[in-house]
């Protein structure tokens, strides 16, 4: 199946730096990806959705100027947390459908983020 | 209300038993189904997607009613290896997918 990739895998930053994540579909293009959060014991939520070559949505309560997202092209996506904080601390994943497997949806293994 | 809710369980089962779990979905007009695996610290992976006939992979089988909006899953003749949280998910007609919160299931030896 198709690959999608995450980097770093995991991150420990300081209170107030900005951390940024990298996601990228490696054998497919995708014009949408989508950014997930999960903390512990709970459910992925949507946090929004990377437009290539148009600005992002957000979910309702999601801060756009906290969390960045930038789609360059059509195999790349990042997530910048800005002035990260410790509640920030959490696992991000993204995901791309894959039009030509009738739009199955393809996680990357996911970011652990630790804000001290 | 959450669009999908789930037992959370946990089911603690013994190997060789069968298990079987539901989840509901508020949203009517969710056009596709689907169950996704999720091991600790990990990445969802797609298990099976669920058709409105009900639809079977090894021993796994899925059913989806939609006139109730709920969709099962069913495990029979649990391995250790089965042993994981179990994500119902539900797609709208934009991509976007929404998450249940999971179903733990522990297969014991």
């Amino acid at each position: 199946g198709a690959v999608v990739s995450q980097h770093p895998s995991w991150v420990i930053c300081k209170s107030g730096t900005s951390v940024k994540i990298e996601c990228r579909s490696l054998d497919f293009q995708a014009t949408t990806m989508f950014w997930y959060r999960q903390f512990p014991k709970q459910s992925l939520m949507l946090m929004a959705t990377s437009n290539e070559g148009s600005k992002a949505t957000y979910e309702q309560g999601v801060e756009k100027d906290k969390f960045l997202i930038n789609h360059a092209s059509l195999t790349l996506s990042t997530l910048t947390v800005t002035s990260a904080h410790p509640e920030d601390s959490s696992f991000y994943i993204c995901s791309a459908p894959e039009v030509a497997a009738g739009d199955t949806q393809y996680f990357g293994p996911g970011t652990r983020l630790t804000v001290l | 209300r959450k669009e999908v809710e789930q037992d959370p369980g946990p089911f603690n089962v013994p190997e060789g038993a069968t298990v079987a779990f539901n989840c509901t979905y508020s949203n009517s007009a969710s056009q596709s189904f689907f169950w996704y695996r999720q091991d600790c610290r990990k990445e969802p992976k797609l298990l099976m997607s669920v058709y409105s006939s009900g639809n079977e992979d090894g021993r796994f089988t899925a059913q989806l009613n939609r006139a109730s909006q709920y969709i099962s899953l069913l495990i029979r003749d649990s391995k250790l290896s089965d042993s994981a949280t179990y994500l119902c998910v539900v797609k709208s007609n934009d991509y976007k997918l929404s998450f249940g919160a999971g179903t733990t299931v522990t297969v014991r030896a």
